[in-house]
């Protein structure tokens, strides 16, 4: 069964602290690994990522993919109260379903 | 402008009652999805749908039901079968088979009266 699990569940820092958020996959037939950002309701697209070791950035935001070791990481540098919300990793699978499997997410939380 | 829709923001279910919510969008992605998200469990898939007339089921579709008549249309109907509907219903389109990135609506609350 395809799993996506990430770490820590839950996170409270200050702000300007540099946080890492981590996303483990055992999936089959691999295609890409997807973060989103939630606060109160939808979730919104971050970053896609398909190829190892090539790092996407937005701002503060970056994240990168070991295929190896099949893990994401996503960093968040200079943290704003305004980064406070739940991080869901999710990874699609090749073979033409397009289905997300979701971790139970990273709650973040960023004090003043 | 473009994006997906859902309505109501909010639903309350009788017990024994069916209900629908509803999900457009005007994004011309050809896959349509019907999530569930509870506290701690993330987001489970109930249906999903690749294109027009078809649709398969997901991690937890027992209970749900859906259609696919239009491109732009994907409803969701949670039937009296589902005996815990209290949730946060997610919806969401990709372009399909071509890849790229889901995009989600607003949600849908749905409570049970």
């Amino acid at each position: 069964e395809d799993k996506v699990v990430q770490s820590p569940l839950s996170l409270v820092v200050h702000e300007g602290d540099t946080v890492t958020l981590n996303c483990s996959y055992e999936v089959t037939n691999f295609r890409s690994l997807l973060w989103y950002k939630q606060e109160k309701k939808a979730p919104t697209f971050l970053f896609m990522l398909t190829s190892s070791g090539i790092e996407k950035k937005s701002g503060r935001l970056s994240s990168i993919l070991d295929k190896k070791e099949l893990f994401s990481i996503l960093n968040i540098t200079a943290t704003q109260t305004g980064d406070s919300a739940i991080y869901l990793c999710a990874s699609t699978t090749q073979g033409g379903s397009e289905k997300l499997v979701f971790g139970k997410g990273t709650k973040l939380t960023v004090n003043p | 402008d473009g994006g997906i829709t859902q309505s109501p923001k909010y639903l309350f279910r009788k017990e024994g009652q069916n209900v629908t919510l509803s999900c457009e969008q005007n994004l011309n992605h050809d896959a349509m999805y019907w999530y569930r998200q509870d506290p701690g469990q993330g987001l489970r898939l109930i249906y999903y749908s690749q294109i027009v007339n078809d649709f398969q089921k997901g991690d937890i579709a027992e209970g749900y039901s859906v259609s696919r008549e239009k491109k732009e249309s994907f409803p969701l109907t949670v039937t009296s079968a589902q005996k815990n509907p209290t949730a946060f219903y997610l919806c969401a389109s990709s372009p399909g088979l071509a890849g790229g990135a889901q995009y989600f609506g607003p949600g849908t609350r749905l409570l049970v009266l």
